[in-house]
């Protein structure tokens, strides 16, 4: 049992690049999520999915796109990376999005020159 | 733009003391309020999650909550080295929206 697993753990990218971070999680959880976190700042939601075949819009969308592939599965995809998009970002998911625990990813850093 | 607000630190602690974290919300109508613990390099884990006025318990940790104030806490008794972290405060508002502070940085001292 392995929780939520994140691909790559690190990355880096030039300005304009585009690439797919991958998480999976194993609990058979329905809700996922995305974050990113920069130093001095807390978590900020990019996008979550809710249920499989669901996916809305968090506090910081914007040059991001996600996929809930299945249940299992929910990718985010930079399609032109910025150097503002630098920072960690973490999976996450619950059973539902009522549920009172988030179980996160062990984190990809993401450096973007 | 609803904000949770917690002190930055960094907050030193001689060991065996009590930490005392700190945070405010300001969306009113938020129901749940979470701790979660973050180590240097780590991903965050949850510690405690509360949702009434008052205190609750679990083993060195008490969160306490105060809706009328905005405002919630994280008491660590009997701080060890092993507590220092940094400790993120999150608040789930009527939005079902959950909203992290930028943390406090602990640090317990042998």
């Amino acid at each position: 049992n392995a929780g939520v697993t994140q691909t790559p753990k690190f990355q880096v990218l030039k300005t304009g690049q585009s690439m797919t971070l991958q998480c999976a999680q194993d609990m058979n959880h329905n809700s996922m999520y995305w974050y990113r976190q920069d130093p001095g700042m807390g978590l900020r939601l990019i996008y979550y999915s809710a249920s499989e075949g669901t996916t809305d819009k968090g506090e910081v969308p914007n040059g991001y796109n996600v996929s809930r592939l299945n249940k299992r599965e929910f990718s985010l995809r930079l399609e032109s990376a910025a150097p503002s998009q630098t920072s960690v970002y973490f999976c996450a998911s619950s059973r539902d999005r009522d549920q009172e625990t988030q179980y996160f990813g062990p984190g990809t850093r993401l450096l973007v020159l | 733009q609803k904000e949770v607000e917690q002190n930055s630190g960094p907050l030193s602690v001689p060991e065996g003391a009590i930490a005392s974290l700190n945070c405010t919300y300001s969306d009113r109508g938020s129901q749940s309020f979470f701790w979660y613990r973050q180590y240097s390099g780590k991903s965050p884990e949850l510690i405690m999650f509360i949702y009434s006025n008052g205190d609750k318990e679990d083993g060195r940790f008490t969160a306490q909550l105060n809706k009328a104030s905005q405002y919630v806490s994280l008491l660590i008794r009997d701080s060890q080295p092993s507590d220092s972290a940094t400790y993120l405060c999150a608040v789930r508002d009527s939005a079902r929206q959950l909203t992290f502070g930028s943390g406090t940085q602990l640090t317990v001292l042998p």
